[in-house]
């Protein structure tokens, strides 16, 4: 049974550059969950799919942050023109729900990507 | 506003005793609660949730969290605690309502030490 899985683990960058991360959740989980943990505080949404369709999106999730499931199986996250307060743990996590807000699905997390801007 | 609160930033505890980690919540409607651990440079873990049914939940690695309504509180406990045990964890709920349908909202964690 493979987990979620994320590449890199680790990236450090500097200000202003463009950075990429992704995400390769539980084969046949049809939602995808990304979070952002920064340290002393628990994750925080930011965005989520059902199949390839992004269905919600933080206010957090500013216009430098987009997400994309092409297909409805893995998930990347590019931020552009980074800034040192985008450096924060990026955790992808992934479900399989009947769909609905009475949905009980629970949601498997991945090891994370650590992101550095200097 | 959907929010979840736990109260300790760190809570010590000796090997063998029982352990409290506490968590508080408000919601609009039924909750849907979850109990999650990280460990160090780990992503994080599912431990239980409680959905409808029993108060008393039971969880992994002999963890069980008892639902109380009257209180909006979750806390996750374990008649027995091991070194193994320390981490943080968190508690979250999940939103049911209006145009939101399932991401967590995450209280801040607490530490949990257990020494031999």
């Amino acid at each position: 049974d493979t987990g979620v899985s994320q590449d890199p683990r680790h990236k450090i960058t500097k200000r202003g550059q463009n950075v990429t991360f992704r995400c390769d959740p539980i084969s046949e989980h049809n939602r995808l969950y990304w979070y952002r943990q920064t340290l002393g505080q628990g994750p925080e949404f930011l965005t989520y799919f059902q199949n390839e369709a992004q269905l919600e999106k933080s206010r957090l999730l500013s216009d430098r942050f987009s997400a994309e499931r092409p297909k409805g199986s893995f998930s990347t996250l590019e931020i552009q023109r980074t800034e040192q307060g985008d450096s924060a743990m990026y955790l992808c996590a992934s479900s399989r729900t009947s769909g609905g807000a009475r949905s009980t699905d629970t949601q498997y997390f991945g090891p994370g990507t650590r992101l550095t801007v200097l | 506003a959907q929010s979840v609160a736990q109260p300790e930033d760190q809570v010590n505890v000796a090997e063998g005793n029982p352990l409290t980690v506490k968590c508080t919540y408000s919601v609009s409607g039924n909750p849907y609660l979850f109990w999650y651990v990280q460990y160090p440079n780990r992503g994080l873990q599912f431990l239980l949730k409680y959905i409808t049914g029993d108060n008393l939940v039971k969880g992994s690695y002999g963890f069980e969290a008892e639902f109380n309504k009257s209180q909006t509180s979750f806390h996750l406990k374990k008649p027995s605690a091991l070194v193994s045990d320390s981490a943080l964890y968190f508690c979250a709920v999940r939103t049911n309502y209006g145009g939101s349908q399932g991401n967590l909202i995450f209280g801040k964690g607490t530490k949990l030490s257990v020494k031999p």
